[in-house]
């Protein structure tokens, strides 16, 4: 596509339920990032895939957080037995690759509400 | 481990006045910097960035940047704004050479009055 394509748009869920959002970055790029932006916080780096690998997985703020990507594409970030405070925006961006400094491009984001 | 400071949370002005934001960041090495906008509803999109070489940079709708080493800045300025410009606008930093992850700076909210 065009751009990248985040899903669902909004997403409001029970506190304790699992949450699984869904990042399509533009195609052939290799790198993608996921970013949380919560109010009064600003945007939190919180992984980067470089194709189907993860190496630092230290910016998730906890073991309830996970992410993965498959042929070198989708990814997705999964939220298990959510809490209040994991409500925010999360982010997702591509680029080329993760070592050349090409620009992000980011998605509009996934706004998640913890009830 | 690298941070970004916007000192302006909030910034109001009349349309044509002149806009400067201020961005620190704090890094031992060398930085890409970066400035992002978001327009109310739409994504983050890039406005301007830096790697190397003149440190006037020159972005998309008259704006631009200035890196100044010595100060570690990297403000942001616009001649005469317009009411379009409402948004919120991000500064962010990457380790030059070292991978793309940004550390984003807080955010400036700037309202421009019609």
């Amino acid at each position: 596509g065009a751009g990248v394509s985040q899903s669902p748009s909004n997403k409001v869920t029970e506190k304790g339920k699992d949450v699984e959002l869904r990042c399509d970055p533009i195609s052939g790029h290799t790198a993608l990032y996921w970013y949380r932006q919560s109010l009064g916080q600003g945007l939190e780096f919180l992984i980067y895939f470089q194709g189907n690998s993860a190496p630092d997985k230290s910016g998730l703020p906890s073991d309830r957080f996970s992410a993965e990507r498959t042929g070198g594409s989708v990814s997705t970030l999964t939220i298990q037995r959510t809490q209040q405070e994991d409500s925010a925006v999360y982010l997702c961006a591509s680029s080329r690759d993760y070592y050349s400094n090409q620009p992000q491009h980011f998605g509009d984001g996934t706004r998640l509400s913890i009830l | 481990a690298q941070s970004v400071s916007q000192h302006n949370h909030h910034v109001i002005l009349s349309e044509a006045a002149s806009l400067e934001l201020g961005c620190n960041y704090s890094y031992g090495g060398t930085v890409n910097l970066f400035w992002y906008v978001q327009y109310p509803g739409q994504h983050l999109q890039l406005l301007l960035k830096y790697f190397s070489g003149d440190p006037l940079v020159k972005g998309i709708k008259g704006f631009e940047a200035e890196f100044i080493k010595s100060k570690f800045s990297f403000n942001l300025r616009k001649p005469s704004v317009q009411w379009s410009d409402t948004a919120e606008y991000f500064c962010a930093v990457n380790s030059h050479n070292a991978g793309n992850m940004l550390t984003f700076g807080g955010g400036t909210r700037l309202m421009v009055k019609p």
